[in-house]
């Protein structure tokens, strides 16, 4: 079964910084990988996804995926108060019957 | 536009009481149908899916059942709860060609307390 690993568990930046949250998944197998947002007490927003191997750019967010080491790398340029909040890393492995989660990383942005 | 509609909010229940949670997508015909649970501090975890009216798959098992009565409707329930069932509950939906590679849009979501 997939295992989707997310790290660091919580991250504090101050506003403008760069931001980079990982993520790393077992199967090889996978298919797309997500990346959502959930604001306390909310439902997850998908943010951007990945199929390809390389990189995916829109607007602040680019995601790298190197599938010869399984990982999965979510960074957030000009980071701002409002896109605090836990991001999910999600990801689809052909042939399973279900989107497999990770725990999520606590994003705070400090003003 | 799509809307999703989750009912109740929140609910407080007893160990051993009934439960019924529901939710209704406008706006989009035969909408993939997803329900997801996730424990306070836990991970999401998918519980059921639905392509169609009257069908419903089951993808982990945790006393619960769900149906889809409608096109535009999912319920969740189960006739006696359990300590472990507390969380938050989520429905979602998607566009329904693209298996479980497709975007998910969630509802708000029930905070549900079994005491």
């Amino acid at each position: 079964q997939e295992k989707v690993q997310q790290s660091p568990e919580s991250l504090i930046v101050p506003e403008g910084a760069m931001v980079s949250l990982n993520c790393s998944f077992s199967d090889s197998a996978s298919q797309s990988i997500w990346w959502y947002q959930q604001h306390p007490g909310k439902g997850p927003k998908a943010l951007i996804s990945i199929f390809s191997n390389g990189n995916k750019k829109e607007g602040r967010l680019t995601v790298y995926l190197n599938r010869a080491s399984l990982h999965v790398s979510l960074h957030i340029k000009d980071s701002q108060p409002s896109d605090s909040a836990v991001y999910l890393c999600a990801v689809d492995t052909e042939g399973a019957d279900r989107l497999t989660f990770g725990k999520g990383t606590q994003l705070i942005i400090q003003p | 536009a799509q809307t999703i509609h989750q009912w109740p909010v929140a609910e407080i229940k007893a160990v051993g009481s009934p439960l019924s949670l529901g939710c209704t997508i406008k706006g989009k015909s035969s909408p993939n149908l997803y329900w997801y649970w996730q424990a306070t501090g836990g991970t999401l975890q998918q519980l059921f899916y639905s392509i169609t009216v009257g069908q419903v798959e089951s993808v982990v098992q945790l006393n619960l059942s769900a149906s889809r009565p409608k096109d535009d409707q999912f319920i969740l329930s189960t006739e006696k709860l359990l300590l472990s069932h507390s969380g938050f509950y989520l429905c979602a939906w998607s566009l329904g060609w693209g298996g479980f590679a497709e975007t998910l849009y969630f509802g708000s979501g029930t905070r549900l307390t079994v005491l």
